[in-house]
């Protein structure tokens, strides 16, 4: 089955601090990878996302992922965070050209300490 | 740019009436899809929905749950009976049939759904 794990439940982090959030999937075929970001109380928004290509994908707000297809993973990362950036963030895949369903991760509450 | 737009944004019913979220995807879209996220919770797939039909659904999606496009820019979701374990906020999203964009799903803001 499908599936996407996010190992870190919640990450607290000064201002400056470089981030990176783990995550990886369980798919057997060809995926598409997201990072989706949600401040609170806003919907989704989409961060940056992996189709084909360079496995280094940059995003927006400074943000960049690496797809690592030998390790089932796309770990976000930003060299320096800002408090702006206190927020849920979101790993999901979905199957490579279809139409199918975006299974997400239990997500990342990433607190950032002014 | 074009957004996926949702209506209301808050809705709040008794335990076991009907609610419809409604949801107007992007216009050159042709693939639809229902999410729902639980509070604290992930964002968890309802349904998708192509060519008029339903495509691909959760077993979350049990009977008392219905999805339609009405005409050609709506699209609904309807609550036969709402349950107090449907409170969430529900996300409607739309991906284009071709294009750069078309591996892409674009959310809209979501609907919170509070049943009493």
């Amino acid at each position: 089955a499908q599936s996407v794990s996010q190992h870190n439940h919640h990450v607290i982090l000064s201002e400056a601090a470089s981030l990176e959030l783990g995550c990886n999937y369980s798919y057997g075929g060809t995926v598409n990878l997201f990072w989706y970001v949600q401040y609170p109380g806003q919907h989704l928004q989409l961060l940056l996302k992996y189709f084909s290509g360079d496995p280094l994908v940059k995003g927006i707000k400074g943000f960049e992922a690496e797809f690592i297809k030998s390790k089932f993973s796309f770990n976000l990362r930003k060299p320096s965070v800002q408090w702006s950036d206190t927020a849920e963030y979101f790993c999901a895949v979905n199957a490579h050209s279809s139409a199918s369903k975006i299974i997400f991760g239990s997500g990342t509450r990433l607190s950032i300490r002014p | 740019e074009p957004e996926v737009t949702q209506t209301p944004s808050h809705q709040v019913t008794q335990m076991g009436q009907e609610v419809i979220l409604r949801c107007v995807p992007i216009s050159n879209h042709l693939y639809f899809y229902w999410y729902r996220q639980i509070l604290g919770q992930k964002v968890e797939f309802l349904v998708s929905f192509y060519n008029n039909e339903i495509s691909e659904k959760s077993e979350i999606f049990d009977d008392q749950f219905s999805v339609e496009r009405p005409d050609g820019s709506n699209f609904t979701l309807k609550i036969r009976s709402t349950k107090l374990e449907d409170s969430a906020m529900y996300f409607c999203a739309s991906r284009p049939r071709s294009g750069t964009s078309y591996n892409e799903q674009f959310f809209g803001p979501g609907t919170r759904l509070t049943v009493l």
